[in-house]
């Protein structure tokens, strides 16, 4: 079993509408991320959390939230999607007592269209 | 400015010849920086860090070059395999968070 999984991998919705990206991992890791992938670009960092009760924004927070519901558990919320919040969105995690500190352990990714 | 930069490519290379292609990076005080690697449309994973001294993982070579704040990654003996998108990954701030460069493509051709 993949130790970081999504849901949904693939969403099409409509602009207006609220939609949640579930994020799920066994590794044991405190630190989860959402970044979103676009074309040409790289990827950029939505929000982080570095453990339960700590909750962070990234480069681009407008327009999501986010809900830390418990180690293992990191989903992501468009309150009203739009079209340019098409996009890659993965989530990732890290390990601060690990022998590599920094390195992100990523998951399969969810494809997100926003008509 | 950017602040991880990388050229986009493509590069494409025949089996087993050696391509290579550098990464710059905004911030002189950064301390960690990695080559991640992305296949169509999946996820990144970790191919290898960089360290001061530079560093070989197999046919893959990385170094760092602090005065002009670049990386490098260099492929030996290009495999078909090796077809990807490498992404140029810098703890900018060093404060756990990481800034990813748009990625190099390379296509390794029969």
């Amino acid at each position: 079993d993949a130790d970081v999984t999504q849901t949904p991998r693939n969403r099409i919705t409509k602009t207006g509408k609220r939609i949640m990206l579930e994020c799920s991992q066994t590794k044991g890791h405190d630190r989860m991320y959402w970044y979103r992938q676009d074309p040409g670009l790289g990827l950029r960092l939505i929000y982080y959390s570095f453990d339960v009760k700590d909750i962070n924004k990234g480069e681009i927070s407008d327009g999501y939230s986010v809900s830390r519901q418990a180690q293992a558990k990191f989903s992501l919320s468009l309150e009203s999607a739009i079209p340019n919040q098409t996009a890659l969105y993965f989530c990732a995690t890290s390990d601060p007592q690990g022998v590599s500190t920094d390195t992100q352990y990523f998951g399969p990714g969810t494809r997100l269209t926003v008509l | 400015r950017k602040e991880v930069e990388q050229d986009p490519g493509p590069f494409n290379v025949p089996e087993g010849a050696t391509v290579a292609f550098n990464c710059t990076y905004s911030n002189s005080a950064s301390q960690s920086f990695f080559w991640y690697r992305q296949d169509c449309r999946k996820e990144p994973k970790l191919l290898m860090s960089v360290y001061s001294s530079g560093n070989e993982d197999g046919r893959f070579t990385a170094q760092l070059n602090r005065a002009s704040q670049y990386i490098s990654l260099l492929i030996r003996d290009s495999k078909l395999s090796d077809s990807a998108t490498y992404l140029c990954v810098v703890n900018i701030r060093n404060d756990y968070k990481l800034s990813f460069g748009a990625g190099t493509t390379v296509t390794v051709r029969a």
